[in-house]
């Protein structure tokens, strides 16, 4: 157990809606990172948040966002929902910035039908 | 900007045989370098990482990788592969200055055949 923890688990839902991820980093981790992994594209990083402030961006698209609050945990907003967002989405943490070890959750796997 | 390559989509070793998973790198500067393994439906878990002094990191469960600069590779290792190692492998380099996120290799997926 990595100590990020993601939910949910699995997500199930139709084209054109919008669903919230949820990431609660270990403890004492200020940095969160969001990656998205599918089939054909590999893991590619979406997002960075340092202590609650943006960090940085990859290749995330503009129907997507992200938050991080007061109490560290993340969340990655995906909107107008579209086939190929379907992917496994993973949280990962680490203590400081730089990235040098991250720690990721298990994972959400959605499914946009 | 940095780039992974892991050659291999897929490779197999028999059981007790030593296991080599390869991957190649391109980063600006001196990289810092990951090893990641994937079992089914986990998320990604840590086993090494390379970012300054001896060129042979020892990680977990008796995996070991090997920084070559000149070949710009870090291929991962073990001397005797076990069933229980089967997974997906990711590599992932980033530069060791500056606030670049991680990028990571396409992922090799390890069989070992009993």
């Amino acid at each position: 157990d990595s100590g990020v923890t993601q939910t949910p688990k699995h997500l199930i839902t139709a084209t054109g809606q919008r669903v919230t991820l949820r990431c609660s980093p270990r403890s004492g981790d200020l940095s969160v990172y969001w990656y998205q992994q599918s089939l054909d594209q590999g893991l590619q990083f979406l997002i960075q948040y340092y202590n609650g402030e943006e960090r940085a961006k990859g290749n995330i698209l503009e129907r997507f966002s992200a938050q991080q609050f007061p109490d560290l945990h993340s969340e990655l907003n995906l909107s107008s929902l579209e086939l190929g967002d379907s992917a496994l989405y993973f949280c990962a943490s680490s203590v400081r910035a730089d990235n040098t070890e991250a720690f990721f959750g298990q994972g959400t796997r959605l499914t946009v039908v | 900007a940095q780039s992974v390559a892991q050659p291999e989509d897929q490779v197999n070793v028999a059981e007790g045989n030593p296991l080599t998973v390869k991957c190649t790198y391109s980063v600006s500067g001196n990289p810092y370098l990951f090893w990641y393994v994937q079992y089914p439906n986990r998320g990604l878990q840590f086993l090494l990482k390379y970012i300054t002094g001896d060129n042979l990191v020892k990680g977990s469960y008796g995996f070991e990788a090997e920084f070559n600069k000149s070949q710009t590779s870090f291929h991962l290792k073990k001397p005797s592969a076990l069933v229980s190692d089967s997974a997906l492998y990711f590599c992932a380099v980033r530069p060791s200055s500056g606030n670049t996120p991680l990028v990571f290799g396409k992922g090799t997926r390890l069989s070992v055949i009993a």
